[in-house]
């Protein structure tokens, strides 16, 4: 039971490069998130889906996109990275009246 | 915008001794949960208490809730060393067909051996 899986686990980007950070959940939930955590802020929720086909923005969705073509993944993109993006990023997933399931995290720096 | 915010930002304690952490949260929530993050881990949900629940427990875990006060509150009873790590509360407000937990900053706390 893998539950939230996250690739890749560390990256390094130069400014202006893109990339994209996977997320795949194996517990058949409705809801996925993606979140940064910067220092000492907590986390900040980007992007989030309620569903297949269904993506929507939080509260710190500039400079990223995300799809969700497919119920147990939940991508996300950055077209052109700034040092500002440089954070540990962290997918979640979740079914309705219950606790998040988060994945281990992605630790980005954008040199 | 942090909707939670916990008290304090960094306890240390002995191990054996009582943790209490506090979330103080400013709108209408639907439930509060608590989370749990060792260093350089991924969250691990502790305990979820809804908006009706004053109290609720799971193992050596105490959560309350006082939604007249907009305020919860964790205790951790007989820590242990492995109890050390980053604790968040997170709201979740009313928000029809979607789920969004907001989280506060964080409660770091050392039980020390």
């Amino acid at each position: 039971n893998a539950g939230v899986t996250q690739t890749p686990k560390f990256r390094v980007l130069k400014t202006g490069q893109s990339m994209t950070l996977l997320c795949a959940q194996d517990m058949n939930h409705e809801y996925m998130y993606w979140y940064r955590q910067d220092p000492g802020m907590g986390l900040r929720l980007i992007h989030y889906s309620v569903g297949e086909g269904t993506t929507a923005k939080g509260e710190v969705p500039d400079g990223y996109n995300v799809s969700r073509l497919k119920k147990q993944n939940f991508l996300l993109g950055l077209e052109s990275a700034a040092p500002s993006q440089t954070s540990v990023y962290f997918c979640a997933s979740s079914e309705q009246y219950y606790g998040y399931t988060f994945g281990s995290g992605t630790r980005l720096t954008v040199v | 915008s942090q909707q939670g915010e916990e008290d304090p930002q960094a306890l240390s304690i002995q191990e054996g001794e009582n943790a209490t952490m506090n979330c103080s949260y400013k709108t209408s929530i639907n439930n509060l949960q608590w989370y749990r993050q060792n260093s350089g881990r991924g969250l691990v949900h502790l305990i979820l208490i809804r908006s009706n629940e004053r109290e609720k427990h799971s193992g050596r875990l105490r959560v309350t809730l006082d939604t007249s006060k907009k305020s919860s509150s964790l205790l951790i009873t007989a820590s242990r060393a492995a109890d050390t790590a980053s604790y968040f509360c997170a709201t979740e407000r009313p928000s029809g067909s979607a789920r969004q937990l907001t989280f506060g900053s964080g409660t770091q706390l050392t039980v020390l051996p």
